[in-house]
C-alpha cells in the first residue's frame, strides 16, 4: 500500500526558510524510474509543480523557483526533503507530495493528503 | 514551458448530464496527458493517463481522447460524487518543466 504524508511548519515568517518533509511507504526510491515531486496549490487556485527527485538522484525544478528551491531524498529514511527560501506571503499554499512510479508512467499516481503553509509576519 | 490551457474554467450541470472538458497544449505532447479530480479540501486523485487509460478503480463513465495539442475529458453521466475541479497535466516534457491546466470546477446546477 503506498502511501505520502507531508510535514513541515503551518506558520513561516516572510524571508524565512521552509522546510518541508514527505515521508512514504510501500515503495523504494532506490527502484528505477521511481521518482518524487513537490506540487503546491495556493489557496482557491490552480496546481503547480515545483521540484522532482528521481530514483538516481538527479533533480529538476521550476524554472520560475529554481533559485529559491532545493530537493533531497533519504532513501535509507523513506523521505524526500523540500527547502524554499527567502518565503512571501505569495507562497502561501497547501503544498503536496506525489509520486511518479517509473520512466514510462510519468504520471502522478499517489499523493499525499497536503500540508497548508502559510507565510505571515 | 508548455502552458496547458483548459476550458472552461467552470461549469454547471445536473445529475445525468453528459459533461466534456478541454484542455488544449501550447505546443504538440503527443499523448502524454493526464486527468486529476480533486474535491475540497483533498489532493487531487489520478483518473485517466496517456490521454484515454483509464486508471485502474475509476469509474468508466470517465473517459479521455486526444492528442498532439487538443484533449477532452468527457463524463458520459454526471453523478453526484463527480463535482469537483479537473486538471490536465502534461508529461512530455519530463522530467522538465511538468505543467498543469488551470482547472474546470464542475458545479451542481
Amino acid at each position: 500500500q503506498v502511501t505520502l504524508r507531508e510535514s513541515g511548519p503551518a506558520l513561516v515568517k516572510p524571508t524565512q526558510t521552509l522546510t518541508l518533509t514527505c515521508t512514504f511507504s510501500g515503495f523504494s526510491l532506490s527502484t528505477s524510474g521511481m521518482c518524487v515531486s513537490w506540487i503546491r496549490q495556493p489557496p482557491g487556485k490552480a496546481l503547480e509543480w515545483l521540484a522532482l527527485i528521481d530514483w538516481d538522484d538527479d533533480k529538476y525544478y521550476s524554472t520560475s523557483l529554481k533559485t529559491r528551491l532545493t530537493i533531497s531524498k533519504d532513501t535509507s529514511k523513506n523521505q524526500v526533503v523540500l527547502t524554499m527560501t527567502n518565503m512571501d506571503p505569495v507562497d502561501t499554499a497547501t503544498y503536496y507530495c506525489a509520486r511518479i512510479p517509473s520512466e514510462v508512467e510519468r504520471w502522478f499516481d499517489y499523493w499525499g493528503q497536503g500540508t497548508l503553509v502559510t507565510v505571515s509576519s | 514551458a508548455i502552458q496547458l490551457t483548459q476550458s472552461p474554467s467552470s461549469l454547471s450541470a445536473s445529475v445525468g448530464d453528459r459533461v466534456t472538458i478541454t484542455c488544449r497544449a501550447s505546443q504538440g505532447i503527443s499523448s502524454a496527458l493526464a486527468w486529476y479530480q480533486q474535491k475540497p479540501g483533498k489532493a487531487p486523485k489520478l483518473l485517466i493517463y496517456d490521454a484515454s487509460s483509464l486508471e485502474s478503480g475509476v469509474p468508466s463513465r470517465f473517459s479521455g481522447s486526444g492528442s498532439g495539442t487538443d484533449f477532452t475529458l468527457t463524463i458520459s453521466s454526471l453523478q453526484p460524487e463527480d463535482f469537483a475541479t479537473y486538471y490536465c497535466q502534461q508529461f512530455n516534457s519530463y522530467p522538465h518543466r511538468l505543467t498543469f491546466g488551470g482547472g474546470t470546477k464542475v458545479e451542481i446546477k
